[in-house]
């Protein structure tokens, strides 16, 4: 079976500009969380979305945007980039809204870098 | 203070040693403890839950002592494939990630 797959795997912007990240999770998950993870730190929570609805956020500014559409695919946005927003970003997947009792799956990330 | 606390390392073992991790977290509400594991820039995967009785899994014991706040890691008989950075995490309304500990074992 497909684990979490995630696009693209690397990219590289400018500052100012704005990125889309995607996300599928594994088959029959219908709970998609996203995390940051700057270089030498833990991944960091940004956003968890179950049945399309975000049932939790980070403390991350409102340039960060995500959605989670019928497939219970999930996009991440981030607008105005930053230098600082540089880092390896995570999606990980599981079965049920309880993000936190269960166990989560991650893809492989989307490695971002901002010139 | 940091939400989860570890410290970051490198421990540099031999194979066959045993070695512990510890972590502390803040947030006296949390309800759920795991130990992920993350080799080089790979992803994040559970190595285990931590559970208030204590588990063990294989070489791997975790335990979890509620009333200082501190969770740790034992891993028995180290092998080559056990170096990797040990995420220590906490869970209440969303899952906290440590920095990480980083293990190294040698031949």
């Amino acid at each position: 079976d497909a684990g979490v797959t995630q696009s693209p795997t690397h990219l590289i912007k400018t500052r100012g500009q704005h990125v889309t990240l995607r996300c599928s999770p594994i088959s029959g998950h219908k709970s998609v969380s996203w995390y940051q993870q700057v270089l030498g730190q833990g991944p960091q929570f940004i956003f968890q979305y179950y049945e399309k609805e975000e049932r939790g956020r980070g403390n991350f500014p409102d340039r960060f945007s995500a959605r989670q559409f019928p497939n219970y695919s999930s996009e991440l946005n981030v607008n105005a980039l930053l230098l600082g927003d540089s880092a390896l970003y995570l999606c990980a997947s599981s079965l049920g809204v309880r993000a936190t009792q269960e166990t989560q799956y991650f893809g492989p990330g989307t490695r971002l870098l901002v010139l | 203070r940091k939400e989860v606390e570890q410290d970051p390392g490198p421990f540099n073992v031999p194979e066959g040693a045993t070695v512990a991790f510890n972590c502390t977290y803040s947030n006296s509400a949390s309800q759920s403890f795991f130990w992920y594991r993350q080799d080089c820039r790979k992803e994040p995967k559970l190595l285990m839950s931590v559970y208030s009785s204590g588990n063990e899994d294989g070489r791997f014991t975790a335990q979890l002592n509620r009333a200082s706040q501190y969770i740790s890691l034992l891993i028995r008989d180290s092998k080559l494939s056990d170096s990797a950075t040990y995420l220590c995490v906490e869970g209440f309304q969303k899952l906290v990630f440590g920095t990480g500990t980083r293990l190294l074992v040698s031949p």
